[in-house]
């Protein structure tokens, strides 16, 4: 199982953009790297997942290096209620073996 | 995105009973479930991948005949935490994953308080 590592935590200020990246050196070749959001008290919510080069949806965009062994979730204009943890996670998904592990995730902090 | 429901969202029970928790996928068959646990200010932690029909697979330092945990369907799997005790308070999170693999999607968890 690929490991991650990201910051512990980071601060921004409401209308930033938001870059978190995430370093996973032993990523597999049938792995995807897939982002999660989690408040306090709730499950954590799917936000991106891609494979490599960039990916896009209406929240966020998900930056993969041709190498994969980081990659970059980049939130535009986060404001108050960005505020969370971000957790990257790296697995093969067609694999029904694979198993779900986060690391630390990220405490992300936004504030006026 | 899917919907994964966890029932209850919260509990408080009594030293030594037993509390049941149910992860069902609302609109899609899940193969595999996840149960994890999770302490204030920290991740989850895996606690074990249930596949339907089969055994659980637990992690390490889990206690299989605490945390049964019980996938009979391809919507449903249960955790079931036997003589909980003060220490089992946390909050516990499923996650389903679609039939032939994908994405999953986690429930909104389960507080247990044991008092």
């Amino acid at each position: 199982l690929a490991k991650t590592t990201q910051p512990i935590s980071m601060d921004s200020y409401e209308g930033q953009e938001v870059n978190i990246t995430c370093s996973h050196n032993n990523i597999a070749t049938n792995d995807y790297i897939t982002w999660y959001q989690q408040f306090p008290s709730q499950g954590p919510r799917f936000i991106i997942q891609g494979y490599k080069t960039k990916v896009t949806n209406e929240v966020a965009s998900l930056f993969i290096p041709a190498d994969r062994k980081s990659s970059t979730l980049s939130l535009p204009r986060v404001s108050l209620s960005d505020t969370a943890v971000y957790y990257c996670l790296v697995g093969d998904l067609a694999g029904t073996a694979s198993k779900l592990t986060f690391g630390t995730g990220t405490r992300l902090q936004v504030t006026l | 995105g899917a919907v994964v429901s966890q029932h209850p969202s919260w509990v408080i029970c009594k030293s030594g009973t037993s509390v049941k928790i149910e992860c069902r996928s609302l609109d899609f068959q899940a193969t595999t479930m996840f149960w994890y646990r999770q302490f204030p200010k920290q991740s989850l932690m895996l606690m074990a991948t249930s596949n339907e029909g089969s055994k659980a697979t637990y992690e390490q330092g889990v206690e299989k005949d605490k945390f049964l945990i019980n996938h009979a369907s391809l919507t449903l799997s249960t955790l079931t935490v036997t003589s909980a005790h003060p220490e089992d308070s946390s909050f516990y999170i499923c996650s389903a994953r679609q039939t032939g693999g994908g994405k999953a999607f986690f429930g909104q968890g389960t507080r247990l308080t044991v008092v």
